[in-house]
Formats: structure tokens, sequence, C-alpha cells
């Protein structure tokens, strides 16, 4: 079955720690993004990638990082910059058509507390 | 900038009540109109779109009229069940950004059905 997968389900970061959250698809698709979700915020853009080796900020990237070495792939890893990292991180895939039409297609959600 | 604006909630319903979920829209461009659904502790998925003025998205008893002069997308189902309690996300994507497939998303809607 085709679809987003996204690890750990819940991860623990420690004082001055980067972590790293893992999404995997095997949809095919050339767009990934990462959004943050905090109750009662809906949903914030963090990074994006239209494209192998090629990524974007979004509205909320302080403290954050990505990568794009792969299709498949799109890695995002909180640094020790970001001071309140504690949320609910979704990716995300979708086609790139240029049109704004396409439906995005969502992990599980990867849940970061901090020790 | 873009920006979603939804109906506050939590909403409680009774089985089989009516059920509007209000929302409105302001972008630069013409865009695509989304609602999305997220079931506790899940990802979100898409429940129906619009691409233009004036189309209707249907899925699972749920509609939505793409309305351009009251900029609204208004998420409507004649009869609600249990299964439908989840958090329910409006989101535009807006194609003035050409080839950028971001979304907007709204802060959700907490929406309760009690048999």
């Amino acid at each position: 079955d085709g679809g987003i997968t996204q690890s750990p389900k819940y991860l623990f970061r420690k004082e001055g720690q980067n972590v790293t959250l893992s999404c995997e698809q095997n949809l095919n698709h050339d767009a990934m993004y990462w959004y943050r979700q905090d109750p009662g915020q809906g949903l914030r853009l963090i990074y994006y990638s239209q494209i192998v080796n090629d990524f974007q900020k979004g509205d909320i990237a302080e403290g954050y990082s990505v990568s794009r070495e792969k299709k498949e792939s799109f890695p995002l890893t909180v640094t020790s910059a970001q001071k309140n990292p504690t949320a609910f991180y979704l990716c995300a895939s979708s086609t790139v058509t240029g049109g704004g039409q396409e439906t995005q297609y969502f992990g599980p959600g990867t849940r970061l507390l901090v020790l | 900038g873009d920006s979603v604006t939804q109906m506050e909630g939590p909403v409680t319903l009774s089985e089989e009540a009516f059920l509007t979920i209000n929302c409105t829209y302001t972008a630069t461009g013409y865009p695509s109109l989304f609602w999305y659904v997220q079931y506790p502790g899940e990802g979100l998925q898409l429940l129906l779109k619009a691409t233009k003025a004036d189309d209707k998205g249907s899925n699972k008893g749920f509609e939505a009229t793409y309305r351009k002069e009251t900029t609204s997308f208004h998420l409507e189902k004649g009869s609600v069940q249990v299964s439908d309690s989840a958090v329910y996300f409006c989101a535009l994507s807006d194609r003035a950004n050409f080839g950028n497939e971001k979304l907007t998303f709204g802060t959700g809607t907490r929406l309760t059905i009690i048999p």
C-alpha cells in the first residue's frame, strides 16, 4: 500500500539536544512538507521541498533544518535553537502541477516532548 | 497574505443533528479550497475540495460550496454520526503562487457527537 510513514511515534528531547524526525513516502510524489501542530493554532508550515536537493523555508523555519537527498525521504531536525519544540509534527506529500489543486497526503505524525 | 478563519470550537451535537462549520478565507489569487479531517492521534486526511467558484465538494455525506462572493466554504452534513467526531480543518492553496502547493490552514474545529 502506498502512503507516508513517520517515525518515531513519540520522541523525547533533552535540553540542548538535536533530534531528527523521519518521513518516508512511496507515493512517487515530488513535493514534501513539514507542519507543526499546536493546540488551538492549526497547522503551521516549517519547510517544504518540491524537488530533490532543494527546499524552502515555511512560516516557522527558525530552529529547524531539513534535507532532501532522495525523493522518498524528507527528514526534519529539531535543533537546540528551537526553544519550544513540544508539538505534534506532521509530514505530508503531494504531486506538483502548479495549479494549487493537489491534495496533500499526511503521515500519522510524531509527538515531540521535552524532558 | 492568505488566511483562513474557522468557526471556534468545540462543537457538540447529538447524533442525527445537522452540522455546519463556518469557514471564510482571504487570498490574493484564485485559491483552491479544502476540508481536512483529523481523527484522534492521527494525521490529516482529505475530506473534500473545490477548485473554482460555485464548485461543490462532497464526500461521506459532507458538502461544501465554494462561494467567491462571500469568500466562504462552509462545511455541512445533514445527519451526523458518532463516528464523525474529529477535528475539522479548512485550508486553501493559492494558485497565484504558481508551482507552489502550500496550504494555509484554519485553526481547526473540534466536533463531538453524542449518541
